[in-house]
């Protein structure tokens, strides 16, 4: 069974960097037809999906969030991390690391981690 | 403000029957499939429904979704205790070129 978790500050200042790690297990992030997604959640809000890298690098971003994303994979330790700019108050919110995985004509995200709250905050 | 709208709350008895209603447009529900997602607090989210009315192994078949137009809906039939939790609809977006959820619905089992 595919596991994902996430690990990374959780208290950042406004105008830093986050960074978070998904750490997959039960799966390769090397293996062909999956992408790599974030995904987060807002206090009192619904989910946004933040951006993907899939098993070749290859990458697709939400364009809101597009200028301040940074997200790589590391093949040899099975992860890949994320990286979001200039935070502010409105990053606020639980991260979600997810697979992408394409069932019939749907794209979906078939396993998740538990998710790790960030909060930006001085 | 989510892309998709959905009820904050939903409620139930347990053995009664319940819809959540997901509401969208033109470049997302009507034109792309719709999936759905429960989470249990504390838990991971995880796949209920894909393809506007399919569920993935392991998914009692008291879960099932259905599509018309703009609108998706997701029924709970037979509702027990454990289905307590939130539920999110996602479709992909073609402005956004990836996937917009719904706020999530709080579904209550009284």
């Amino acid at each position: 069974q595919l596991q994902l978790q996430e690990s990374g500050s959780g208290l950042v200042k406004p105008s830093q960097t986050l960074s978070l790690t998904c750490a997959v297990s039960g799966g390769s992030v090397k293996s062909a037809g999956y992408s790599w997604n974030w995904i987060r959640q807002p206090p009192g809000k619904g989910l946004e999906w933040i951006v993907y890298i899939s098993h070749t690098g290859s990458t697709s971003y939400n364009p809101s969030l597009r200028s301040r994303i940074s997200i790589s994979l590391d093949r040899s330790k099975n992860q890949f991390s994320l990286q979001l700019s200039s935070v502010t108050a409105a990053d606020t919110a639980v991260y979600y690391c997810a697979r992408g995985a394409a069932i019939g004509t749907s794209d979906v995200f078939d396993f998740w981690g538990q998710g790790t709250m960030v909060t930006v905050s001085s | 403000q989510s892309v998709l709208t959905q009820p904050p709350s939903a409620s139930g008895t347990p053995g009664q029957r319940v819809t959540i209603s997901c509401s969208g447009s033109s470049s997302n529900i009507e034109t792309n499939t719709v999936d759905w997602y429960q989470r249990v607090p504390g838990t991971a989210p995880k796949l209920l429904i894909y393809n506007d009315n399919q569920r993935p192994s392991g998914v009692p078949n008291r879960f099932s979704g259905s599509k018309s137009g703009t609108s998706a809906s997701l029924a709970i039939s037979g509702l027990q205790s454990e289905d307590e939790a939130d539920y999110y609809c996602a479709a992909r977006d073609a402005s956004l070129n990836g996937p917009v959820f719904g706020g999530g619905t709080k579904l209550t089992v009284l």
